[in-house]
């Protein structure tokens, strides 16, 4: 299947840094990402939309300008946690539809997340 | 807003037998639910994708049920082994929209 590559896998940072998470389709051309946050025992939440070559569209409650997402191109997309605080630890965790299985079915390819600790 | 019910957060069941996970949704019918698998600190891996017309779908151990009128899923893994031991997520969305996840339901298979 579709392989979806995300890094780094753990990220520890000091508060007020900023953080960049990396989201890459290796085998497909995604033509939308998804953005998601997970916290322990929980589900994952939408944080935002992106499509290729636009500006992302983020779920109700999110800060855009906190969580900066870039779909510069078909294979890669950039979460940039800005400014972070303990309060944005969390596991991020990108995905993407794309490609002929994608699209056809609404089938999400997930990367393997990443750790983010903010002390 | 949609709400995604899965019974319960932990499910314990001895190897061999069925594991039956329930999601059930509320507010509007989606026309697909997916099922996804995942592994502690790992992303969620996609088993099986059911749509809004059909009722029931297999794939090799695994079957998924869609009663579009009770609003209900159910994921059966037969045979179950300690490998299927996960959090498995359900999944509801809207022709190419984006997904709404339930809360996972963790199984524990035990020798």
């Amino acid at each position: 299947g579709a392989v979806v590559s995300q890094h780094p896998s753990r990220v520890i940072c000091k508060s007020g840094t900023s953080v960049k998470i990396e989201c890459r389709s290796l085998d497909f051309q995604a033509t939308t990402m998804f953005w998601y946050r997970q916290f322990p025992k929980q589900s994952l939440m939408l944080m935002a939309t992106s499509n290729e070559g636009s500006k992302a569209t983020y779920e109700q409650g999110v800060e855009k300008d906190k969580f900066l997402i870039n779909h510069a191109s078909l294979t890669l997309s950039t979460l940039t946690v800005t400014s972070a605080h303990p309060e944005d630890s969390s596991f991020y965790i990108c995905s993407a539809r794309g490609g002929l299985a994608g699209e056809n079915t609404g089938e999400l390819f997930f990367g393997e997340g990443s750790r983010l600790t903010v002390l | 807003s949609q709400k995604i019910e899965q019974n319960s957060e932990a499910l314990n069941i001895q190897e061999g037998k069925t594991a039956t996970l329930t999601c059930n949704y509320t507010n509007y019918s989606p026309a697909y639910l997916q099922w996804y698998r995942q592994d502690p600190g790992r992303g969620p891996v996609f088993l099986l994708l059911i749509r809004e017309n059909e009722k029931e779908k297999r794939k090799e151990r695994l079957k998924v049920t869609f009663d579009t009128t009770l609003k209900q899923s159910l994921f059966h893994i037969t045979a179950s082994q300690p490998a299927d031991s996960a959090t498995y997520l359900c999944a509801l969305g809207r022709a190419l929209g984006r997904l709404y996840f339930g809360r996972g339901t963790q199984l524990t298979v035990w020798p």
